[in-house]
């Protein structure tokens, strides 16, 4: 599992409730991704970081926003949660060396 | 992106090979990677292969890459019960807009019958 960790792996929220999802590695890979997975649509690419400080957008950004002040952490937020982002979370890092991706267990969040 | 394309389901019968077939978007894709996710987990690396090879065998698993058709597949010698699950097939986007994301087809569901 190359040593990912998400946090909550699970969160009920309601409907405009600001909710910040947190992604933690511990080989401070450089590059760390954020999907979502809904049925019928595989995953999808919300944000992606190629090094502290260093965003940008992907696929399905639109409602939420992403940080990375330390190497080991990525944080993705929904300022204002809608029922269309209730989804299953997927937090994934790239390692360099190998080009191998690997995913963390995911966080599944119900927006009611 | 574009659409990875695969069969959404597959039906096997225990101690029988499987191939599961990916139609992939871009001819410029780096690398290509076969994922299994099991019931309510997260997304393990099978394998992945480099463009510029046409074949890799790891155990039980041999993954075939036809570059010309943009086609891969992935093969399961003796196919086992613990290999029912959901494969997905991704490529690599490359770096100059996604930063290496991967693109992913939307899975193909494995069952397999004893």
């Amino acid at each position: 599992d190359a040593g990912i960790t998400q946090s909550p792996r699970h969160k009920v929220t309601e409907t405009g409730t600001p909710v910040t999802l947190r992604c933690h590695q511990t080989e401070n890979h450089r590059y760390m991704y954020w999907y979502r997975q809904d049925p019928g649509h595989g995953l999808r690419l919300i944000h992606y970081s190629y090094g502290v400080k260093d965003t940008d957008k992907g696929e399905v950004s639109d409602g939420y926003s992403v940080s990375r002040s330390k190497t080991e952490d990525f944080l993705l937020t929904l300022e204002s949660a809608t029922s269309s982002q209730t989804s299953v979370y997927f937090c994934a890092i790239r390692a360099e060396s190998s080009y191998e991706q690997y995913f963390g267990p995911g966080t599944r969040l119900t927006v009611t | 992106g574009e659409d990875v394309e695969q069969s959404l389901f597959l039906s096997v019968r225990e101690g029988d090979s499987s191939v599961i077939n990916c139609t992939y978007t871009d001819s410029s894709s780096t690398y290509l990677y076969w994922y299994k996710q099991e019931p309510g987990a997260g997304l393990q690396l099978l394998t992945y292969i480099f463009s510029n090879m046409d074949m890799k065998q790891d155990q039980r698993l041999t993954v075939l890459l036809n570059k010309k058709d943009k086609h891969l597949s992935l093969r399961i010698a003796d196919t086992q019960t613990g290999d029912s699950a959901i494969y997905f097939c991704a490529e690599s986007m490359g770096y100059s807009n996604s930063g290496y994301a991967l693109n992913f087809g939307k899975g193909t569901s494995l069952l397999v019958t004893p």
